[in-house]
C-alpha cells in the first residue's frame, strides 16, 4: 500500500530557531499534501493544503510566513517552522492519498513531535 | 464549512461491542471516513462510506445515512489493542480533497 514517510520523529529545539520537517511519498506521486498539527488528546487540525509546483493553501489563522510549505517534487513537501517558540510545540503529521488506488483512504506520515525549548 | 460531532470518550470491556456516533454539516458531501490513532501514533485509514448503509470489514463495521448526516463506527469483539482514539472524516471535494476530522473519541478497553 501506500507509504508516506516523515522526518524528523521527534526534534527539541531553542526559540527564535528554525525546524524543517520533510514528508515524501514513497511509492507514489503526491501532487497534493496535507499538514496537520495536533495537540494533546485533540484532534487533527488542517494547518495547509501542499500543492506541486504552486503555493500552498493555508486554513483561515495559520501564519503563512511562519509555517513556510514547499512542494518542490511531486514525491516530497517540507513544512519549516520559523522563529520557532514554545506554543509551537505540537505533534506535526503530514498526509497525501494515492490516486492510482482503490481505497479511499488518506495515509499519514508518523509524525513529528515538535518541542521548542 | 465542515463540522463534525462525536462522543469525547467510550469505555467497554472486552469482548464487547462499541459503537461510535458521528453526525456532520458539510456544505459538500463526498464520504464519510473513520481513522484510528493509538497513543503517539499516525492516523490509520479503516473505512469509507460513500453510499448509504453498511460496510463491514472484519471485526469494525461502519455505516453512513447521508439523509440523517449520521454514519457510526461499530468495534465488535473488543480487544485490549483497540484502545485508542477514532475520528470520523469528511472529504471537501470542492477545496482540493482535504479532509477534516471530527473531535475524536477516546476508546479505553479495560480487561
Amino acid at each position: 500500500g501506500a507509504v508516506v514517510s516523515q522526518h524528523p520523529s521527534r526534534v527539541i529545539c531553542k526559540s527564535g530557531t528554525s525546524v524543517k520537517i520533510e514528508c515524501r511519498s514513497l511509492d507514489f506521486q503526491a501532487t497534493t499534501m496535507f499538514w496537520y498539527r495536533q495537540f494533546p488528546k485533540q484532534s487533527l487540525m488542517l494547518m495547509a493544503t501542499s500543492n506541486e509546483g504552486s503555493k500552498a493553501t493555508y486554513e483561515q489563522g495559520v501564519e503563512k510566513d511562519k509555517f513556510l510549505i514547499n512542494h518542490a517534487s511531486l514525491t516530497l513537501s517540507t513544512l519549516t517552522v520559523t522563529s520557532a517558540h514554545p506554543e509551537d510545540s505540537s505533534f506535526y503529521i503530514c498526509s497525501a492519498r494515492d490516486g492510482r488506488a482503490l481505497s479511499y483512504g488518506y495515509t499519514f506520515g508518523s509524525g513529528t513531535r515538535l518541542t521548542v525549548v | 464549512g465542515q463540522s463534525l460531532e462525536q462522543p469525547s470518550e467510550v469505555t467497554a470491556v472486552e469482548g464487547a461491542i462499541v459503537q461510535i456516533n458521528c453526525t456532520y454539516q458539510t456544505s459538500g458531501f463526498y464520504g464519510l471516513s473513520w481513522y484510528q490513532q493509538h497513543d503517539g501514533g499516525a492516523p490509520t485509514f479503516l473505512s469509507y462510506n460513500g453510499l448509504d448503509g453498511l460496510e463491514e470489514t472484519g471485526r469494525f463495521s461502519s455505516f453512513l445515512s447521508r439523509s440523517d448526516s449520521y454514519g457510526y463506527l461499530l468495534l465488535q469483539e473488543l480487544q485490549m489493542k483497540d484502545s485508542a482514539s477514532y475520528f470520523c472524516a469528511v472529504r471537501d471535494q470542492a477545496a482540493g480533497n482535504k479532509l477534516t476530522f471530527g473531535g475524536g473519541t477516546r476508546v479505553l478497553v479495560k480487561p
